[in-house]
């Protein structure tokens, strides 16, 4: 099993779509889980961190289940603009990272 | 203020060459992480270098090596190139004590012929 899985893509909707990517981990010691935001041909960038109690930043929303060791983020009203691959990221501890094989979201008008 | 620069930023080398990457952190911090991504998959964690020592290492064969100097810059040295070796090279830079999230330079992409 790898330690970090996530949807396979890609996924395609219209503008103005939510769309929601789905993410599990297998290490239970994990220590903090992130979205990673990558264009192509370009380097990650960090989206958001990822916390037990839900966190949201204007149209992203993110969210930690550690019973179940699944992360998610929600989008909102898909921008063109939000077109890119989407890494699940976890933290096995000093800031050593595991990234999930991505998933590729395509906004089309 | 400078984030993660990464130098070259494309290298072409032939199988059985080595091949040299550098990257300076940021500004502040002081451990230096490298990355292998090959297309279509996620980044794979290499090593990690922190007061000058190689700290984390990932499931990487030893012709992957590195080095850490006083200024915390890094370098990130792969001998005996395979085609596989063919990559997104990336470095991130992150400061040891607060155990935040990594911000990544542009990358080196290396082409193995």
């Amino acid at each position: 099993r790898k330690e970090v899985e996530q949807d396979p893509g890609p996924f395609n909707v219209p503008e103005g779509a939510t769309v929601a990517f789905n993410c599990t981990y297998s290490n239970s010691a994990s220590q903090s889980f992130f979205w990673y935001r990558q264009d192509c041909r370009k380097e990650p960038k960090l989206l958001m961190s990822v916390y037990s109690s839900g966190n949201e930043d204007g149209r992203f929303t993110a969210q930690l289940n550690r019973a179940s060791q699944y992360i998610s983020l929600l989008i909102r009203d898909s921008k063109l603009s939000d077109s890119a691959t989407y890494l699940c990221v976890v933290n096995r501890g000093y800031s050593t990272l595991t990234f999930g094989k991505g998933t590729m979201l395509l906004v089309s008008p | 203020d400078a984030g993660v620069t990464q130098s070259p930023t494309h290298l072409i080398k032939t199988r059985g060459q080595q091949v040299t990457l550098r990257c300076s952190p940021k500004s502040g911090h002081d451990t230096v992480s490298w990355y292998q991504q090959a297309l279509g998959q996620g980044p794979q964690f290499i090593f990690q270098y922190y007061e000058e020592e190689e700290r984390q290492r990932g499931n990487f064969p030893d012709r992957f090596s590195g080095h850490q100097f006083p200024n915390y810059s890094s370098e990130l040295n792969v001998n005996a190139l395979l085609l596989g070796d063919s990559a997104l090279y990336l470095c991130a830079s992150s400061f040891m004590a607060d155990n935040s999230p990594l911000h990544f330079g542009n990358g080196t992409r290396l082409t193995v012929t």
